[in-house]
């Protein structure tokens, strides 16, 4: 696609549950962002891929929070046993490499635990 | 990385310029200013880019000191459109941890009719 994509647009997850976000980057882009971004408030990084090197978790708030990326290309952000406070929207980003910096997000998963 | 700092919010009104200034004292040598915009309910958008002096583009210019302890963002007669949050970052464009994509609070800019 022309974007980065995300899915779904919104979820809705009784507190408990576990659920994934998935996430399409650009065709082409090796390094790949998710944060976390809730009402009002700025973005969260949490985790970070580049090309087949490690991620770097170091923005994961908790064990609960795991993401994988399959053959450099579709992400998936997986939240286990989900709590209220993990009500935020979701964003994904992608970029070319060596231009990390202008980066492409997607629309976010708007997630509500309930 | 290099810590960012700017104003929590301004406001302005149509057809003003509006210029958003960043400090980021300890930036590196090889570090790059980078600006987004975020609008209400959408991911964050990249608008502009700089090393020093002054860059242009058909939405802002980027204004940097020669010392690069700072950075002003340039709005030239905004519209409504334009509220937004903006956000200043910098690093090194050719990755790093996090990839260097780390966002603070952003300025919110509210343009008044």
């Amino acid at each position: 696609g022309a974007g980065v994509s995300q899915s779904p647009s919104n979820k809705v997850t009784e507190k408990g549950k576990d659920v994934e976000l998935r996430c399409d980057p650009i065709s082409g882009h090796t390094a790949l962002y998710w944060y976390r971004q809730s009402l009002g408030q700025g973005l969260e990084f949490l985790i970070y891929f580049q090309g087949n090197s490690a991620p770097d978790k170091s923005g994961l708030p908790s064990d609960r929070f795991s993401a994988e990326r399959t053959g450099g290309s579709v992400s998936t952000l997986t939240i286990q046993r989900t709590q209220q406070e993990d009500s935020a929207v979701y964003l994904c980003a992608s970029s070319h490499p060596g231009e990390i910096l202008e980066a492409f997000f997607g629309q976010g998963t708007r997630l509500t635990v309930v | 990385l290099a810590k960012t700092t700017q104003p929590i919010s301004m406001d302005s009104y149509e057809g003003q310029e509006v210029n958003i200034t960043c400090s980021h004292n300890n930036i590196a040598t090889n570090d790059y200013i980078t600006w987004y915009q975020q609008f209400p309910s959408q991911g964050p958008r990249f608008i502009i880019q700089g090393y020093k002096t002054k860059v242009t583009n058909e939405v802002a210019s980027l204004f940097i000191p020669a010392d690069r302890k700072s950075s002003t963002l340039s709005l030239p007669r905004v519209s409504l459109s334009d509220t937004a949050v903006y956000y200043c970052l910098v690093g090194y464009p050719y990755g790093g941890s996090q990839g260097n994509l780390i966002f603070g609070k952003g300025t919110k800019l509210s343009v008044k009719p």
